[in-house]
């Protein structure tokens, strides 16, 4: 049984306009989240991460909403870049941000920016 | 930037070789991971350690061994490989946000 839902395999956006890449849970225990990319070959890099007693958090170009009533969490590429084409995870944890918990994935989604 | 490092990168290997994987860093994390991941599939975590001398199984089962001898090592070891064994096998550590490092992709003939 996932935990950890990413719906989408694939999103094809123009460059320039904005990715939104959803991520659905069914743990409500879990109260960190986390969102990696990963090229092939390479390991994930992390990019942000949210907590739950926040519904938003933002860095640059990329910004976590989270609704913790409907467990959904999505992250927003914004203007996208060629660049960002990669395979995005996400990730949630419970026990909190240095907790014990193990992370657990989704299945990731390939986004392709399209110059 | 997190100081995690993995050797081989690469790895081509016949059955029935011991490997071992090489996973260390330089954060001074306790808490150690192991996850293999095969293409178009979520990462599932097949060892685990929270110190030295902590090891632990992780969800996916593996016939893979670990050991934690010093905090900054964390290598992985295949007493004799076979084809299904090929994946790519990434390392992480944790203090807070978990860290991956460059990953090794492995393939067994």
């Amino acid at each position: 049984d996932q935990q950890v839902k990413q719906n989408s395999p694939s999103l094809s956006v123009q460059e320039g306009r904005i990715s939104i890449l959803n991520c659905d849970y069914t743990n409500s225990m879990f109260d960190y989240f986390l969102w990696y990319k990963k090229y092939p070959a390479e390991g994930p890099t992390f990019l942000i991460s949210i907590s739950s007693i926040k519904d938003k958090n933002e860095d640059g170009r990329f910004t976590v909403f989270l609704n913790k009533s409907a467990k959904h969490l999505s992250l927003h590429i914004v203007p996208s870049q060629p660049g960002d084409s990669a395979v995005y995870f996400c990730a949630a944890s419970g026990a909190g941000r240095g907790g014990s918990e193990k992370l657990v994935f989704g299945k990731g989604t390939k986004l392709t920016v399209n110059p | 930037e997190a100081d995690i490092y993995q050797t081989p990168r690469y790895l081509v290997i016949g059955t029935g070789k011991k490997i071992t994987l090489e996973c260390s860093q330089t954060m001074g994390h306790d808490k150690m991971y192991w996850y293999q991941q095969d293409p178009g599939m979520e990462l599932h975590l097949i060892h685990y350690s929270y110190g030295v001398n902590s090891t632990e199984k992780g969800d996916l089962s593996s016939e893979s061994t670990v050991s934690r001898i010093r905090t900054e090592h964390f290598p992985l070891t295949l007493e004799s490989a076979r084809p299904s064994h090929t994946s790519q096998y990434l390392c992480a550590s944790r203090l807070g946000t978990q860290y991956f490092g460059p990953g090794t992709r492995l393939l067994v003939l």
